[in-house]
Parts: structure tokens; C-alpha cells; sequence
């Protein structure tokens, strides 16, 4: 049973290029979340997704951030232009159903930006 | 909206001790606690979650309590292993979004020395 997808696993690039990151939610799960990890600001929640809607993107931090669901088994958070600021760990997790329900993280993206 | 603390930041124990770990919650409408365990450059894993209407759930070698008076649930790890070391995860469900999305903890890193 394939858990939740995440590529890349690792990536690296200057200040200014533009990033992709990539998810497939476990298959029939409706619910998908885009999270950061740093050290200084611990696990965030950037945007979530329901029945590839969009319903809070309150999180995002700004502008140059945005995601995408076009259908139920992928996602993208793009980052234009990339800053060094950027520079963490991006967390893909999905959940099935409405309400308190435990999410599934993959393995995540560790973004470096020069 | 929600607010999660965790207590403490940091813990070690030798093998074979317990560990708790505690979290305070500020809405008392949430009513789903999951617990996340993170290894060193892993994602975040489900170890045990509880809803409002549990009191205790045990799994093993863990179980979680939770005191919706008070507003706080903790994470107790008996006769600790080597490889209970990591990173634990708190979080409980935000009302006002529904119940569909969870507010984490800022982390309680365990070491279990030999």
C-alpha cells in the first residue's frame, strides 16, 4: 500500500530560480495538506486542499508562494522566485474524510537555496 | 483559533525508565489528539491519536490520557528503548476550521540512553 509520494527528496538551487515540488496523496484520500519544517518555526501548515479545492491558504507566506491540485492523485507548491529564506524541510501529508481524521506524511522535500 | 504547548522541549532517560510528555490545548471544542513520532531526517508518523470522548488508549508500550477539564493530554512511553529516541509531535483538531485542521506542538525531542 503506497503511502503518500513526494519528489524530489532533495533539491538545490540559486537564489531566484523557480522550485516545484511535487505530491501524490494516498489513493481515495480527499484531503491533502502542505506543511514547512525549520528549526525556528517548527511544523506549519501553508495551504490544504479538499476534493482538490483549495480551503485555506492562509499559511502561505507570501506572494511568490502557490499551489495547485489539478486532480485527486497530485499536487504542486511552487516557489517564484526562491530565496534563502525558503530554505527547509516540505512536508506533503493526506487524510480521508471530514474531520479528525490522522494525516499521512511522505517524506518529504529538503529544499536548500543558495 | 487553537493553540497547542508542549512540554518538555527537550528529555532524556536512561533504558528502561518512562518518559511523559505533555501538551495544553486552548479550544475546548477540539476533540482529536494524535501523537507524531519523527526520526532524525524522517517524516512525522502517527504513534496514537484519542478522541474527546476516551479518556485513556494504550498501544503497547505507549498510551496517551487526555483531561478535557483541564485541557491537556500526555504521551507515556514505558520501559524505553534506544529507538524510542526522536522527535514527538502533539497536536489536536481546530474547531473553527472545522475540525479539519490540526495545530502541532513545537516538538519534545527524547533521548533514551544505553
Amino acid at each position: 500500500d503506497a503511502g503518500v509520494i513526494q519528489s524530489p527528496r532533495h533539491e538545490v538551487t540559486e537564489m531566484g530560480q523557480e522550485v516545484t515540488l511535487r505530491c501524490k496523496p494516498i489513493s481515495g484520500h480527499d484531503y491533502l495538506f502542505w506543511y514547512r519544517q525549520t528549526m525556528m518555526r517548527g511544523l506549519e501548515l501553508l495551504i490544504y486542499f479538499n476534493n482538490n479545492v483549495p480551503i485555506d491558504d492562509s499559511g502561505m507566506p507570501e506572494d511568490r508562494f502557490s499551489a495547485k491540485m489539478p486532480n485527486a492523485s497530485f499536487s504542486t507548491l511552487k516557489i517564484q522566485p526562491s530565496e534563502p529564506r525558503d530554505s527547509a524541510v516540505y512536508f506533503c501529508a493526506s487524510s480521508l474524510g471530514a474531520a479528525n481524521q490522522p494525516q499521512h506524511f511522505g517524506d518529504g522535500t529538503r529544499l536548500s537555496i543558495l | 483559533g487553537e493553540n497547542v504547548e508542549q512540554h518538555p522541549s527537550t528529555l532524556s532517560v536512561q533504558e528502561g525508565d518512562s518518559a511523559v510528555i505533555k501538551c495544553t490545548y486552548s479550544d475546548s471544542a477540539s476533540n482529536y489528539f494524535p501523537w507524531y513520532k519523527q526520526e532524525l531526517g524522517k517524516r512525522p508518523q502517527l504513534i496514537i491519536d484519542i478522541r474527546s470522548n476516551v479518556g485513556e488508549k494504550k498501544d503497547q508500550r505507549i498510551a496517551v490520557t487526555l483531561n478535557k477539564t483541564a485541557k491537556h493530554f500526555s504521551l507515556h512511553i514505558t520501559e524505553t528503548q534506544p529507538e524510542d529516541s526522536a522527535v514527538y509531535f502533539c497536536a489536536a483538531s481546530a474547531a473553527n476550521t472545522g475540525f479539519q485542521k490540526l495545530v502541532f506542538g513545537t516538538g519534545t525531542r527524547l533521548l533514551v540512553s544505553p
